[in-house]
């Protein structure tokens, strides 16, 4: 059983360009969400996708947009890139059960921005 | 919102002895406390958690406990091991269970 999914693992950009990041969640799971992790910090919550909506948002901002799938998989875009973007991007899934406070995390996406 | 604080930053242990990481929070309506363990190079990867509605949970040498009075959690690891090194975040998750608030992290060093 695969567990999240993320793609690409590494990308370097430059300012002002735009960006996607990909992620599959774990088989069963619905609920996606995604986290920012700046160096040597804990993760930050940027949002989170449940049946193709946004169903909360972090402090971020409107550069920052998500999209999820019928499949269940998403994305994560980044217009007009600004040096203090780069950080490990982090997908996390969860169970259908209600809660989905049990997040699984896949192992990033590393984005530079030169 | 809801912050969370943890402490300490970097802890070094021989290995055989105990660790200890503790983190305070600020919404007395979180109810959901998970802690992860981040390896170089690799995603958070949940390794315990605990509900409001309990006082301590133990798994093997892992354990937490929780204060909803004093809102504070803490993370014990006994007998260490080398391969527990790695950095250990906790985090708290509010009521609708849509948002993990994290702590900054506390990197363990385990010592052969």
């Amino acid at each position: 059983d695969a567990g999240v999914t993320q793609s690409p693992t590494h990308l370097i950009k430059t300012r002002g360009q735009q960006v996607t990041l990909r992620c599959s969640p774990k088989s069963g799971h619905d609920t996606v969400s995604w986290y920012q992790q700046a160096l040597g910090q804990g993760p930050q919550f940027i949002f989170q996708y449940y049946e193709e909506e946004e169903r909360q948002r972090g402090n971020f901002p409107d550069r920052f947009s998500g999209h999820q799938f019928p499949n269940y998989s998403s994305e994560l875009n980044v217009n007009a890139l600004l040096l203090g973007d780069s950080a490990l991007y982090l997908c996390a899934s969860s169970f259908p059960d209600g809660g989905s406070e049990k997040l699984f995390f896949g192992s990033g996406t590393q984005l530079s921005v030169l | 919102g809801e912050n969370v604080e943890q402490h300490p930053s970097t802890l070094s242990v021989q290995e055989g002895d105990s660790a200890v990481i503790k983190c305070t929070y600020s919404d007395s309506a979180s109810n959901y406390f998970p802690w992860y363990k981040q390896e170089l190079g690799k995603g958070p990867q949940l390794i315990i958690d605990i509900r409001s509605n309990v006082g301590e949970k133990k798994d093997q040498r892992i354990a937490v406990t929780l204060n909803k009075t004093a809102k504070h959690f803490s993370l014990h690891i006994t007998e260490t091991q080398p391969e527990d090194s790695a950095v250990y975040f906790c985090a708290a998750v509010n009521n609708a269970g849509n948002m993990l608030t994290f702590g900054g992290g506390t990197r363990l060093m385990v010592k052969p």
